[in-house]
């Protein structure tokens, strides 16, 4: 089945410790995307890649990093300059273009806590 | 830069009643898409509806609805005969598109409740 994987889905950090999230894809997609998730705050964008080897900073990349080596993978660390990560991260994937279906596909999430 | 505002943080509705949920957005690009999702306590993001920026007709699904005016840049959606699973969060979202601009950015989210 296709579709995008985030792991763990819970993950608990202790200060001052860089903690990596995963997301893999298998819909072929190009366009991967970051977002934090915090009450009453939407969806913010923490980074976004369209090719591999590429990404841009989104509207709060402070603290993030992200690689893309494969084109199915977008790994995201959570550096311990990010002064309040505790928050629900999601991924997601769209295919580039026009097109009827074009659509973001997103994972199910990973709840990060600060301990 | 894109922005997406959802001026209605919550709203409730009785049972089969139709409700309207509000959405502006702020870009100086002419082709792009807006999508409606639905996160439900799960927190599943699941898209409810699609529109291009280049077609006038608005689209529908179903019982759901938009009313997509590109010149005002508002896109709202309207859920019609609301059901108890209705009830969720409502992210309105703006899609640019175009090789090197693909951005997804979305609305702070309305919370929808759907009374018995």
């Amino acid at each position: 089945d296709g579709g995008i994987t985030q792991s763990p889905k819970y993950l608990f950090r202790k200060e001052g410790q860089n903690v990596t999230l995963s997301c893999e894809q298998n819909l072929n997609h190009d366009a991967m995307y970051w977002y934090r998730q915090d009450p009453g705050q939407g969806l913010r964008l923490i980074y976004y890649s369209q090719i591999v080897n590429d990404f841009q900073k989104g509207d709060i990349a402070e603290g993030y990093s992200v690689s893309r080596e494969k084109k199915e993978s977008f790994p995201l660390t959570v550096t311990s300059a990010q002064k309040n990560p505790t928050a629900f991260y999601l991924c997601a994937s769209s295919p580039f273009g026009t097109g009827a279906n074009t659509e973001a596909f997103f994972g199910q999430g990973t709840r990060l806590t600060v301990v | 830069a894109q922005t997406v505002t959802q001026s209605q943080p919550e709203m409730s509705v009785q049972e089969a009643e139709t409700v309207t949920l509000s959405c502006t957005y702020d870009t100086s690009e002419n082709n792009y898409y807006l999508f409606w999702y639905k996160q439900p306590p799960s927190r599943q993001m699941i898209l409810v509806i699609r529109q291009e920026a280049y077609k006038q007709q608005n689209a529908t699904e179903n019982r759901f609805s938009v009313n997509f005016q590109k010149a005002a840049k508002s896109f709202s959606l309207k859920i019609s005969d609301s059901q108890l699973g209705d009830t969720a969060m409502y992210f309105c979202a703006f899609m640019t598109i175009g090789f090197g601009n693909e951005k997804l950015t979305f609305g702070t989210g309305t919370r929808l409740t759907i009374i018995p």
